[in-house]
């Protein structure tokens, strides 16, 4: 267990709305995550922060947007949901074991744009 | 770019029978390879890793061996059991980031 926690769990929400997940770990890594999951696809990554303020974009950034203004939280900002963006979004950590950045997933967030 | 590409599934076995599943990628240098376990309703597990050529990461009774000449890393494990029905992901580090195989659900029956 990496501490991480996600809010919400589970969204419904109704296209063209705004919806922001928050990922909030408690062991102050400085590496965080986001993913969705689709079937058939494994994960594939949002964005990523490497700090406080610092963060990049990944292979499916479009639509989506992040801020880190603290440590222990990362938020993700879909500004205009869309039916598209139907998925669950893992958030995930990355600590150095034995060595080797390794990744720690949070419990996910299932959202349904309808 | 880095990528790794697994078997697909779905894959059904029975109680004490042997597992494989395969993965390969491509990589420009030399990632770190992992696997990871989904159980039904939950996140994304670390089960092994290994961090250069001929390491064997191992956990719970699933080994995976980083072959550099063939460039896979399959998943073994010689007895399955219920429990051990999942999706299983393979994945590859590069600059703080994993690439994901597309995950291999697998069930098994007793």
């Amino acid at each position: 267990d990496a501490g991480i926690t996600q809010s919400p769990r589970h969204k419904v929400t109704e296209t063209g709305t705004p919806v922001t997940l928050r990922c909030h770990q408690t062991e102050n890594h400085r590496y965080m995550y986001w993913y969705r999951q689709d079937p058939g696809h494994g994960l594939r990554l949002i964005h990523y922060s490497y700090g406080v303020k610092d963060t990049d974009k990944g292979e499916v950034s479009d639509g989506y947007s992040v801020s880190r203004s603290k440590t222990e939280d990362f938020l993700l900002t879909l500004e205009s949901a869309t039916s598209s963006q139907t998925s669950v979004y893992f958030c995930a950590i990355s600590e150095s074991l034995q060595g080797v950045e390794t990744q720690y997933f949070g419990p996910g967030t299932r959202l349904l744009v309808l | 770019g880095d990528s790794v590409t697994q078997m697909e599934g779905p894959v059904t076995l029975s109680e004490e029978a042997f597992l494989t599943i395969n993965c390969t990628y491509t990589a420009t240098g030399y990632p770190s390879l992992f696997w990871y376990v989904q159980y039904p309703g939950e996140g994304l597990q670390l089960l092994l890793k290994a961090t250069k050529a001929d390491d064997k990461g191992s956990n719970k009774g699933f080994e995976a061996t980083y072959r550099k000449e063939t460039t896979s890393f399959h998943l073994e494990k010689g007895s399955v059991q219920v429990s051990d029905s999942a999706v299983y992901f393979c994945a590859l580090s590069y600059d703080y980031k994993l690439s994901f195989g597309a995950g291999t659900t697998v069930t098994v029956r007793a």
